[in-house]
């Protein structure tokens, strides 16, 4: 089945710095792959995805990427703010089968003013 | 986007006791999910909740300590049963409309 491998387990950054986080998956059938934002005590909310027929997506300060090749997709935070600290999850879901969201371990990305 | 409720939102059990988690949706979904997350970790996919049908469970994970019901396409139930202290955790329900996939707020358990 699917394996989503993530890093780093933490990243630490600068305000207004930017912070990228890499995701690698095995199922080369995956064809969609979330991010989501978990803050402290709070529900994981998705902030972006993309899909395999696309290289590349932005949404204002936030971007994804991804390499069907290398199996391997990325999001890339700038301009970094406080509020942008929390834990963030990758996901790939593979095009058959029941289609469940394979997970990332996270990222706990901490922003410091 | 799908609003989801969850029942109740914290609670504390005694171990050997069962507890049921509710799960609302504002829509009708097609695919509805239970996932655990304990603390510090990721999330785990406890099953799939299949209406008119048995849940479709992930390794680790039997029908006799996770019960599922799913009545409808609006509502499911997880049961935990005979409980652990081994049990406490975060329990989210999470649904999937169209291609998006959307998290409940979580029921936080702790077992004695």
């Amino acid at each position: 089945g699917e394996n989503v491998e993530q890093h780093p387990s933490t990243l630490s950054v600068q305000e207004g710095d930017s912070a990228v986080i890499k995701c690698t998956y095995s199922d080369s059938a995956s064809n969609y792959f979330p991010w989501y934002k978990q803050e402290l005590g709070k529900r994981p909310q998705l902030i972006i995805d993309i899909r395999s027929n696309v290289g590349e997506k932005k949404d204002q300060r936030i971007a994804v990427t991804l390499n069907k090749t290398a199996k391997h997709f990325s999001l890339h935070i700038t301009e970094t703010q406080p509020e942008d600290s929390a834990v963030y999850f990758c996901a790939a879901r593979p095009g058959t089968g029941f289609q469940k969201l394979v997970f990332g371990t996270g990222t706990r990305l901490l922003v410091s003013p | 986007s799908a609003v989801i409720s969850q029942k109740p939102s914290r609670d504390i059990c005694q171990r050997g006791t069962s507890l049921t988690i509710q799960c609302q949706v504002d829509s009708q979904v097609t695919m509805m999910f239970w996932y655990r997350q304990q603390p510090g970790q990721s999330l785990t996919l406890i099953a799939t909740a299949n209406q008119g049908s048995e849940a479709t469970y992930e390794s680790g994970f039997v029908i006799d300590k996770f019960p599922i019901s799913r009545p409808n396409l609006t509502f499911s139930t997880l049961t935990v049963s005979n409980m652990s202290p081994e049990d406490s955790s975060i329990y989210l329900c999470s649904v999937r409309d169209t291609d998006t996939q959307y998290f409940g707020p979580g029921t936080r358990l702790t077992v004695l």
